[in-house]
């Protein structure tokens, strides 16, 4: 069974930083390319950013270069995404997805995690 | 870039058959792959169609996608609508920078 799970979502103040992770399972994790999707509250889903397998290419969404970074560690099978100079636009909830393919492990979602930008 | 328009809501009796539909603004509709996702109330997304049509293993075949280039659109259809199917939809491309674009979502409601 596919298991995407995230964590690391929390309370921080604006200006403040946030790492999310999300673990998977059940399938050959380094040959799958990973997505961040955030929803604020009451909201769409926003596309946040993308990374290859072997991080061979990486991308952001205009809202968030320049202050996320994605990364990969595939020997502990972990998405990350490292959240600087967070904003109150900022607070939604974070999925981390395989991306969408006709391959069998791919579009699969996580349960997400809720980040929240106050003071 | 373009846009994805989506209507904001649709409703539909049980057994029926519906369709959600998500126009592309400018270019093709066409040149890059088109997704379609359901969230439920109060659960994350789920992957309903891939690459325009392709349904992944555990999706009923009363969902399909399809696209329309006269309409430079495409569109979810949800045969035999069931209660269950009560949810958001939202479809989902790509730009010509591999940014992804997603359409604002539909509300279905199954009356």
């Amino acid at each position: 069974e596919v298991r995407l799970m995230e964590s690391g979502g929390g309370l921080v103040k604006p200006g403040g930083s946030l790492t999310l992770s999300c673990v998977a399972s059940g399938f050959t994790f380094s040959s799958y390319g990973l997505t961040w999707v955030r929803q604020a509250p009451g909201k769409g889903l926003e596309w946040v950013s993308f990374i290859a397998s072997g991080a061979s290419y990486i991308n952001y969404a205009d809202s968030v270069r320049g202050r996320f970074t994605i990364s990969r560690d595939d020997a502990k099978n972990s998405l990350y995404l490292q959240m600087n100079s967070l904003r109150a636009d900022d607070t939604s909830v974070y999925y981390c997805m395989t991306r969408p393919s006709t391959g069998t492990y791919s579009g699969h979602w996580g349960r997400g995690t809720l980040v929240t930008v106050s003071s | 870039n373009f846009m994805l328009t989506q209507p904001h809501s649709v409703s539909e009796s049980p057994g029926r058959t519906v369709s959600i539909s998500c126009t592309r603004s400018s270019g093709r509709i066409d040149s890059n792959y088109v997704q379609w996702y359901q969230q439920r109330p109060g659960s994350a997304p789920t992957t309903l169609i891939s690459e325009f049509n392709h349904r992944p293993s555990g999706v009923p075949d009363r969902f399909s996608g399809s696209i329309d280039g006269s309409s430079n659109s495409a569109s979810l259809t949800i045969s035999r609508l069931r209660a269950e199917d009560e949810a958001d939809y939202y479809c989902q491309s790509y730009d010509i920078n591999n940014h992804w674009v997603f359409g604002g979502g539909t509300r279905l409601t199954v009356l």
